[in-house]
Formats: C-alpha cells, structure tokens, sequence
C-alpha cells in the first residue's frame, strides 16, 4: 500500500529540546516536502526536497532543518524548539512536483 | 507573490443542500488548481484537480471549473451527504514551481 508514514503523531515537548520527526515514503517519490497546519493560516510550506541531497526552503523555513540522505526519507528537525513552533505537522511526497501529492496523517507537536 | 484566497468558514449546511466554496488565486503563469479534502485525525486527500483554463475537474459528486477571466475555482456539489463533513483546501500550483500555496481550509459540516 502506498503510505507517507510520520512520527512520532503526538509529541509533547520543552522548549530548546532538540527533537526529530521522522518522514518515510515507499512510492520511490522523487519530491517531498514539509508543512504546518495552523488555524485561520491553512498549510504553510517548510521545506521542500526535489530528490537526494537536494533540499530548499519554502515559506517559514525559520527554525526548522531537514535532510535528505536517502530517497524515502525526509525527516524535520527542531534543534531547539519553541512554543510558537506548535503546530500540526504534515510530511508529503509526490512523483515530481506537477503530480498527486501524498499526505502523512500528521504530527501534533506541542512545545511548552 | 503567488496566493490563494479561500472562503472562510465555518460552514455548517444540512444534507441534501447545494454546497458552494469559494477560491480565488493570483493568474501569474500557468498555474495549476487542486482541492483537497481532510477528514477528522487525516492528512490531506486529493479531491479534484484542473490543470488549464476551462477545465472541470470532478470527484465523488464535487466539482470545480477553471476559470481563468475570474481568477476562480469555486468547489461545488449539488447535494451534500454528513460523509462530505471536513475541511476543504485549494491549492494553486505554478509550472516548474515546486513551491506549493494553499488556501485557509474551509470547515464544512452537514447536519442530517
């Protein structure tokens, strides 16, 4: 089954606490990409990898790295999160950018 | 740069009724028009999708028209079901750009 698979799907965590989440897809997708889901601001745009070793920032790159090792795997790191990096995280990966785009189901993050 | 302009909701319609969501984006380019739809706990899921001027895209009873004279791609259906209760985002896409925008969400809820 093709799946865009995240996790963790709910973390809680303290502010300047490094922490990963992890991003895999087994579709061989070339594109992927970050977004955070926020009430009244819709899905904003992170980053965004068109295939290994290649990564570019989108919209609200601020605080957020990526990397992109291997083709499957694109995870978001937080070197040192913040409250107003609470939010609803959304992993996703398509054949290029012009195709389907795929969804994971999400990761809730809370930083207190 | 490039936008998506959504109807804000929350719209709550009972079954059976007419939906209309509206979309409106900036014309810059060529670009490309999506709708997803989320459902409770779930990422985005592709809806409908039209890719040039005067194109209708169509999907589970929903559809929307490219309408390049209007800047528009209003999502509707002609008789809502309580399954059809989720959030709703356009997306507008441009040639080459992998640069995703997508619109607020719109909150739709339909009472039987």
């Amino acid at each position: 089954e093709a799946q865009v698979t995240q996790n963790p799907r709910y973390l809680i965590t303290v502010t300047g606490k490094k922490l990963t989440v992890t991003c895999s897809q087994n579709m061989n997708h070339e594109y992927m990409s970050w977004y955070r889901q926020d009430p009244g601001l819709g899905l904003r745009q992170i980053y965004y990898s068109m295939n290994v070793e290649v990564t570019d920032k989108g919209d609200v790159p601020e605080g957020y790295k990526v990397s992109r090792k291997e083709k499957r795997n694109f995870p978001l790191i937080l070197e040192s999160p913040s409250p107003n990096q609470t939010s609803l995280y959304f992993c996703a990966s398509s054949r290029d950018p012009g195709n389907t785009i795929y969804f994971g189901e999400g990761s809730w993050l809370t930083v207190v | 740069g490039n936008s998506v302009t959504q109807m804000e909701g929350p719209v709550t319609l009972s079954e059976e009724a007419f939906l209309t969501i509206n979309c409106t984006y900036t014309a810059t380019g060529y670009p490309s028009l999506f709708w997803y739809v989320q459902y409770p706990g779930e990422g985005l899921q592709l809806l409908l999708k039209a890719t040039k001027a005067d194109d209708k895209g169509s999907n589970k009873g929903f559809e929307a028209t490219y309408r390049k004279e209007t800047t528009s791609f209003h999502l509707e259906k002609g008789s809502v079901q309580v399954s059809d209760s989720a959030v709703y985002f356009c997306e507008r896409r441009g040639f080459g750009n992998e640069k995703l925008t997508f619109g607020t969400g719109t909150r739709l809820t339909i009472i039987p």
